[in-house]
């Protein structure tokens, strides 16, 4: 059973364009989505993260949409670049729970 | 500080071979991670030490063991490696930091091909 959905697998966007990478979860106990950003032979790296009690958080060029009644969170970039051609990871956990339930991955290319 | 580090960064062995891959955190994290990383199958976790002292077994745990040898060091073992276990194998610790935000902090992997 798949937690946390997440789509598209592959994603092209110009240079300039807005990046949107969704997630869908299952368990309604999930109150921590945090999205993660992983370069070619490195290791993942917190990029923003979000609680279901608001329903937008940005950092940058980086927002986290939350709509806690579909049960769904997305990743806008904007502005994209070429430097945030990436793997991007989506993720969940709940409560005192010191895991957390990872989405499949989105690989952004930002084409110059 | 060099955060989460992992050894060795690339392995092969042969089937039936054993090897233990070995992470170390200076961040004075009470929890670590294993995760393993395959090409469409997004990060899943192997085992994981909430504590030092504990360890339990998260999604795809067989075939492996663990120890947690103290707070700052993880060791996933592998006793008779099969090729369904190639993969990239992450390291992470994490605690909760301001804001009640949980970070886990990754290795930069060890990339294990079993033939």
């Amino acid at each position: 059973q798949q937690q946390v959905k997440q789509s598209p697998q592959s994603l092209i966007v110009q240079k300039g364009g807005i990046s949107i990478i969704n997630c869908a979860y299952e368990n309604t106990a999930f109150d921590y989505f945090p999205w993660y950003q992983q370069f070619p032979g490195k290791g993942p790296a917190l990029l923003i993260a979000i609680r279901p009690d608001v329903s937008e958080k940005k950092e940058g060029r980086f927002t986290i949409s939350f709509n806690k009644s579909a049960k769904q969170f997305s990743l806008h970039i904007m502005d994209s670049q070429p430097g945030d051609s990436a793997t991007y990871f989506c993720a969940a956990s709940r409560g005192s729970n010191y895991k957390l339930t990872f989405g499949k991955g989105t690989l952004l290319t930002v084409n110059p | 500080n060099a955060g989460v580090t992992q050894t060795p960064k690339f392995q092969v062995l042969k089937t039936g071979q054993s090897m233990t891959l070995q992470c170390a955190q200076d961040m004075n994290h009470n929890s670590m991670y294993w995760y393993r990383q395959d090409p469409g199958m997004g990060l899943r976790l192997i085992y994981y030490s909430a504590s030092e002292g504990t360890t339990d077994k998260g999604e795809v745990p067989n075939g492996y063991n663990v120890s947690r040898l103290n707070k700052r060091e993880f060791s996933l073992r592998l006793e008779s490696a099969a090729p369904s276990q190639t993969s990239v194998y992450f390291c992470a610790s994490s605690d909760w930091g301001e804001s009640h935000r949980l970070e886990q902090y990754f290795g930069p992997g060890t990339r294990l091909t079993v033939t």
